[in-house]
């Protein structure tokens, strides 16, 4: 079955510096990877995603997402963060057949200081 | 382009009282939908999918239901709501395989 792990619950940044957001998965094929951001009391929004290909995937915002099949992670990295850029931040797989379902990871909170 | 429309933004309701949150989008057809869940503090947790008219998959089981009357409007439904069903609900659609999904504003739904 697919999971994934997002290992920091909670990150604190200060404002333009580099981030970098962990995430893990298990698959038991060449997964789909996703990246997305909810800030409180919204939907989610897509930020970047993986199919095939290069394996660095630049999104939205100014984020990027790398994907290491060794490692089996994609984590997402912004070399300077700006203050809205605070928000959750959830890392997803998703099936290449049927439906498609997406499993999500727990989120990583991201906060910026001043 | 496309939209994904969902309501009502919130909602309180008392315990044992009926439910039905509505989902539509625009601008495509045939779209996959799914009804999500979100606790507080936690992840999302896929409680429906629908691939088409009239086809619902359950993916946990629960309290709730879900129909999808037209091609492009899904409904999640409840009989007797319970405490537990409180959270955060959100829609979402996408185009197929190999598509990402989209989502809705979601519904914050407090049950008393």
């Amino acid at each position: 079955a697919q999971s994934v792990t997002q290992p920091d619950i909670h990150i604190t940044v200060s404002e333009g510096a580099s981030l970098e957001l962990r995430c893990n998965y298990s698959y038991g094929a060449t997964p789909y990877l996703f990246w997305y951001v909810q800030s409180p009391g919204q939907g989610l929004q897509l930020l970047l995603k993986y199919f095939s290909g290069d394996t660095l995937v630049q999104g939205i915002k100014g984020f990027e997402a790398e994907f290491k099949r060794s490692q089996s992670s994609f984590n997402l990295r912004k070399p300077s963060v700006h203050w809205s850029d605070a928000a959750e931040y959830f890392c997803a797989v998703g099936s290449i057949q049927g439906a498609q379902k997406l499993v999500f990871g727990q989120g990583t909170r991201l906060t910026i200081n001043p | 382009s496309q939209t994904i429309h969902q309501w009502p933004a919130t909602l309180v309701q008392p315990v044992g009282s009926p439910l039905s949150l509505e989902c539509t989008v625009e601008g495509t057809s045939n779209p996959n939908l799914y009804w999500y869940r979100q606790a507080a503090g936690r992840g999302l947790q896929l409680l429906f999918y629908s691939v088409g008219i009239g086809q619902i998959s359950s993916e946990v089981p629960q309290n709730l239901s879900a129909s999808r009357p037209q091609d492009r409007q899904f409904i999640l439904s409840s009989k007797k709501l319970l405490l537990s069903d409180s959270g955060f609900y959100l829609c979402a659609w996408s185009g197929g395989s190999n598509q990402p999904q989209h989502f809705g504003d979601g519904t914050r739904l407090s049950i008393l």
